[in-house]
């Protein structure tokens, strides 16, 4: 079965400090990894991820992707309260026949950051 | 540009009703997807439209789960009758013509579901 592992599950930590959230799989057929942000409602995209060692960065965020020991990680360097949120990791499937781009999803990551 | 839209943001029904969900996609956009994230659990797909048509549905729980899509546009979701298990949010999302740069699926802001 496919599995998206997400660690740790929940972090606190106070602004300005620099975290990484990490993410597994175990899939078949992967085609592309995707980070979304969930503050209260919808989750936002961040980063698609397709190539290893390529690092993809928007402002204090960055992320890389490791085909070859299956994960990635997002960064994000000096924290802020708004960075507070889940942050969801999900695997995109290349479809076998059809074009269902489905999405695996880790349970994600709670990261609450203090004032 | 307006994103993908849910309606409605909550609804409590108790066991036995029926409940019916609306997604507006982003507008242009072919692919339309169902998701839903029962509590603790991770967020799980349900199914996947290309325009009005079903391409995988093999996420769906059981029949009392019915999801259309008429005319490509809007999606409804359809739980009848509601069970207790059933409750949970429940995200639509929507993609262009998958492309390995449109891989990217905008989600709504879920429909948080109770059934009591």
């Amino acid at each position: 079965e496919d599995k998206v592992v997400q660690s740790p599950l929940s972090l606190v930590v106070h602004e300005g400090d620099t975290v990484t959230l990490n993410c597994s799989y175990e899939v078949t057929n992967f085609r592309s990894l995707l980070w979304y942000k969930q503050e209260k409602k919808a989750p936002t995209f961040l980063f698609m991820l397709t190539s290893s060692g390529i690092e993809k960065k928007s402002g204090r965020l960055s992320s890389i992707l490791d085909k070859k020991e299956l994960f990635s990680i997002l960064n994000i360097t000096a924290t802020q309260t708004g960075d507070s949120a889940v942050y969801l990791c999900a695997v995109v499937l290349a479809p076998s026949g059809g074009s269902n781009y489905k999405l695996t999803f880790g349970k994600g990551t709670l990261l609450t950051v203090n004032p | 540009e307006a994103g993908v839209t849910q309606f409605p943001s909550h609804s409590v029904i108790e066991k036995g009703q029926t409940v019916t969900l609306r997604c507006d996609p982003i507008s242009g956009h072919d692919n339309l997807y169902w998701y839903r994230r029962v509590m603790g659990k991770e967020i799980k797909f349900l199914l996947h439209f290309v325009k009005e048509s079903k391409q995988d549905e093999s996420g769906m729980p059981n029949n009392r789960f019915l999801a259309e899509r008429t005319g490509g546009t809007y999606s409804t979701l359809k739980v009848q009758p509601a069970e207790l298990e059933d409750s949970g949010v429940y995200f639509c999302a929507s993609s262009q013509v998958p492309g390995l740069s449109t891989d990217t699926q905008y989600f709504g802001p879920g429909t948080r579901l109770t059934v009591l």
